[in-house]
């Protein structure tokens, strides 16, 4: 099993480029999650989905969109990327959040922003 | 506001016992979280408290006070691998993760 899987691992753009990140995972779970990462922060959620056809917003939202046509697929859209999210990205996944119920990361995204 | 306060360094030498604080405020409370994440690494997990009182999983171990709002990880035997950051989570009461900013640790020889 591949777990999480992230496309790409580094993405470089300017100012007002748009991309999509990437999610698969082989794990039959319902959640998935989008976290960026900056340094001297905890990771913030940006947007989440309980099941496949369904979206959330997270604590970030703004400047990102989401979508989960297939329940293995999670895509993190930027509009129009701008420097302040130049960060490292990274989606989850687990089968329910209920206890004890873990997380499994993909190996993360770096993405610059020019 | 909901908040986790965890030191953002710490220092320690190779076969000596370590201990990570982790204080937390979050709207309800669904249990507590310890990952840890090596440099350019995604975060794997390492333990889960939702009952006071401590957890042991081999050199690992994680304590739990929800009266306090307090948890702490404790790494016994430190090996050089056990150099990374260690990252705090709280479940609140939407089943939301509240996530610290991380402690980096650091093992030296």
């Amino acid at each position: 099993n591949a777990g999480v899987t992230q496309t790409p691992k580094f993405r470089v753009l300017k100012t007002g480029q748009s991309m999509t990140l990437l999610c698969a995972q082989d794990m039959n779970h319902e959640y998935m999650y989008w976290y960026r990462q900056d340094p001297g922060m905890g990771l913030r959620l940006i947007h989440y989905s309980v099941g496949e056809g369904t979206t959330a917003k997270g604590e970030v939202p703004d400047g990102y969109n989401v979508s989960r046509l297939k329940k293995q697929n999670f895509l993190l859209g930027l509009e129009s990327a701008a420097p302040s999210q130049t960060s490292v990205y990274f989606c989850a996944s687990t089968l329910e959040v209920l206890g004890a119920n873990v997380l499994t990361f993909g190996a993360g995204s770096r993405l610059t922003v020019l | 506001g909901q908040n986790i306060d965890q030191p953002t360094e710490m220092t320690a030498t190779e076969g000596a016992i370590v201990q990570i604080n982790c204080t937390y405020q979050t709207s309800g409370f669904n249990g507590l979280f310890w990952y840890q994440q090596h440099a350019g690494e995604a975060p794997t997990f390492l333990s889960y408290n939702v009952l006071d009182g401590l957890e042991e999983k081999g050199r690992f171990s994680s304590f739990l006070s929800r009266s306090k709002g307090y948890s702490y990880l404790l790494l016994k035997e430190l090996q050089m691998k056990d150099s990374a950051s260690y990252l705090c989570a709280a479940m609140d009461s939407n089943y939301q993760l509240i996530w610290g900013a991380g402690t980096k640790l650091i093992i030296k020889p």
